[in-house]
């Protein structure tokens, strides 16, 4: 079975270019999430969707952020204008719920660079 | 609130060494416990879960136990390998409807060496 798959897997960007991260999730499953990860924060819940529609944007840094999932099987995360401190990977994750004991799964990750 | 609390790293030990990485937990009501592993250059996979008090969750010879008197869910291997090296990231997931229920701890860096 295909895992969950995010393109680019790397990406070095000039500071104000706009970035765009894709994802395509595991067939068959209703929860899509972005996460960020660094070396300072860890971890971060960036947003999620539930059936294509955003559940909880609450750690979408600012207003540079953007994600949407147009359809069942593909979402993007767009940053415009990229700035150096949004280096960091980018994570996909898809799941059947949110029930207890459900896993998630994650992609291979975006890693991004912005000089 | 739900939190997740974890050891700091990194965790340097040698081969065959015995492995103990703490993780203790709030929340509000049941959870399910979570253990998952990053290896270099990956994204996060499963490792292990639990879903209730006493559970045992184990995978590859780690294990851990959902202890509710202590909130803890803490990870264990007898013998470790260098192919161990990794970072290992507890969570909480809960059911509830509406924000965010799964919680990830800050990670554990472990490197092991021959």
């Amino acid at each position: 079975d295909a895992g969950v798959i995010q393109s680019p897997r790397h990406e070095v960007t000039e500071m104000g270019q706009e970035v765009t991260l894709r994802c395509k999730p595991i067939s068959g499953h209703d929860y899509l999430f972005w996460y960020r990860q660094t070396m300072m924060r860890g971890l971060e819940l960036l947003i999620y969707f539930n059936n294509n529609v955003p559940i909880d944007d609450s750690g979408m840094p600012e207003d540079r952020f953007s994600a949407k999932m147009p359809n069942a099987s593909f979402s993007t995360l767009k940053i415009q204008p990229s700035e150096p401190r949004d280096s960091a990977v980018y994570f996909c994750a898809s799941g059947t719920g949110l029930f207890s004991g459900n896993t998630i799964y994650f992609g291979e990750g975006s890693w991004l660079t912005v000089v | 609130g739900n939190s997740v609390t974890q050891m700091e790293g990194p965790v340097t030990l040698s081969e065959e060494a015995f492995l103990t990485i703490n993780c203790t937990y709030t929340a509000t009501g049941y959870p399910s416990l979570f253990w998952y592993v990053q290896y270099p250059g990956e994204g996060l996979q499963l490792l292990l879960k639990a879903t209730k008090a006493d559970d045992k969750g184990s995978n590859k010879g780690f294990e851990a136990t959902y202890r509710k008197e202590t909130t803890s869910f803490h990870l264990e291997k007898g013998s470790v390998q260098v192919s161990d090296s990794a970072v290992y990231f507890c969570a909480l997931s809960q059911d509830q409807t509406g924000a965010n229920n799964l919680f990830f701890g800050t990670g554990t860096r472990l490197t092991v060496i021959p």
